[in-house]
């Protein structure tokens, strides 16, 4: 069965600093993987993702993750922080069962 | 990638009755979801809905307490029945336009359920 495990439920950063939230997942096939961002009272916006393709998956708002299968993980970055990316984030995996599983989140703090 | 309009947004509800969530795709999807949000938590999926056949639940939901219409390729709803308030929690819906490898699974606004 796949999982995703998120390490961190809070991470707190300041502004300009590097951010980085961890994501490692459990999936006996080549696994599909995603970062969400959910901002306060909204629904789910798609940061990225790893669909087979490079293994370096930019994204949306300056965020990055890179797929290491050897390490089973799929961590997200972003060089330097802004105020404006304090919201919660979720990595999901998804291995051709068309329906994702979630990790538990990691709410992203931004300290100015 | 679909537009999803989810209805409605945000609802406080009586202990004991039910309530329907609509999902509205801007396009023909063959898969819809629906998932559950609980205060801190993370989503849980509920069912996998497909138009013309019973929808697909997850371990732990059940059709009498989350039952799901798919009348077309377009739209689902989802029907909180016998609200106590372990069923306040946000829930959000789903589909697979079959562009995930170009835009992933989109996911509607959110319903922001809270029973009292």
């Amino acid at each position: 069965a796949q999982s995703v495990t998120q390490l961190g439920s809070h991470v707190s950063v300041s502004e300009g600093a590097l951010v980085l939230l961890r994501c490692n997942y459990s999936s006996s096939v080549p696994p599909y993987l995603f970062w969400y961002v959910q901002y306060p009272n909204q629904g789910l916006q798609l940061l990225l993702k790893y669909t087979s393709a490079a293994t370096l998956v930019k994204g949306i708002n300056g965020f990055e993750a890179e797929f290491k299968k050897s390490e089973t993980s799929f961590h997200l970055t972003k060089p330097s922080a802004h105020m404006s990316d304090a919201a919660e984030y979720f990595c999901a995996v998804n291995t051709g069962a068309q329906k994702l599983v979630f990790g538990q989140g990691t709410r992203l703090t931004i300290n100015p | 990638s679909a537009v999803i309009s989810q209805k409605p947004s945000r609802d406080i509800c009586q202990r004991g009755t039910s309530l329907t969530i609509q999902c509205q795709v801007d396009s023909q999807v063959t898969m819809m979801f629906w998932y559950r949000q609980q205060p801190g938590q993370s989503l849980t999926l509920i069912a996998t809905a497909n138009q013309g056949s019973e929808a697909t639940y997850e371990s732990g939901f059940v059709i009498d307490k989350f039952p799901i219409s798919r009348p077309n390729l377009t739209f689902s709803t989802l029907t909180v029945s016998n609200m106590s308030p372990e069923d306040s929690s946000i829930y959000l819906c789903s589909v697979d336009d079959g562009t995930v490898i170009n835009y992933g699974y989109t996911f509607g606004s959110g319903t922001r359920l809270t029973v009292v």
